[in-house]
């Protein structure tokens, strides 16, 4: 079956440190890959998405570029602010036309002053 | 402004009574979705509907109940019957008739047991 695999955290890091956050999936076909936010006490956001390989999605600093080689969508900002502490899911969509997404369990981003 | 709606935002209710959470949208999307988070881990599927009238179960739909009586609403029931019912509630939706599919998420409603 379809699986995402997401790096566990906390990851914590300092003010306009470089982030990081890794996603590998597990998906035959041609999946969609997004990743989404969820800030505390609140749903989720669509972030970014990537819908074919070697596809960079990109939105508000944040990117990620669809590996299929790697079967890898990996998240990075190259400087992160206090207020982008949240949680991280990488999700993907089966090809074919599936209604169902996939999640990973999240990873918790905590952006120290 | 279009969006989804849960309310309440917080509900508490006593063990054994059934409590419904209401879910609206006005996307005009066709599916819509009902996850249950608990602190720690990923969503988990409750149900899902693809058209009015039309829902499936997903994976761990027992001891809850959905109706899709409208395309706007999509309101779940916690029934008595659901051991551990604290958590929090999220609702979503997508516009179910293309390949690239990104959800729409409510704000969740956060459902405290007694």
């Amino acid at each position: 079956g379809n699986s995402v695999t997401q790096m566990e955290g906390p990851v914590t890091l300092s003010e306009e440190a470089f982030l990081t956050i890794n996603c590998t999936y597990t998906a035959t076909g041609y999946p969609s890959l997004f990743w989404y936010v969820q800030y505390p006490g609140e749903g989720l956001q669509l972030l970014l998405k990537a819908t074919k390989a070697d596809d960079k999605g990109s939105n508000k600093g944040f990117e990620a570029t669809y590996r299929k080689e790697t079967t890898s969508f990996h998240l990075e900002k190259g400087s992160v602010q206090v207020s982008d502490s949240a949680v991280y899911f990488c999700a993907l969509l089966p090809s074919g036309g599936s209604y169902i997404p996939t999640f990973g369990r999240g990873t918790s981003l905590i952006v120290h002053p | 402004d279009g969006g989804i709606t849960q309310s309440p935002k917080y509900l508490f209710r006593k063990e054994g009574q059934n409590v419904t959470l209401s879910c609206e949208q006005n996307l005009n999307h066709d599916a819509m979705y009902w996850y249950r988070q608990d602190p720690g881990q990923g969503l988990r599927l409750i149900y899902y509907s693809q058209i009015v009238n039309d829902f499936q179960k997903g994976d761990i739909a027992e001891g809850y109940s959905v109706s899709r009586e409208k395309k706007e609403s999509f309101p779940l029931t916690v029934t008595s019957a659901q051991k551990n019912p604290t958590a929090f509630y999220l609702c979503a939706s997508s516009i179910g008739t293309t390949s690239v599919n990104e959800q729409f998420f409510g704000p969740g409603t956060r459902l405290t047991v007694l």
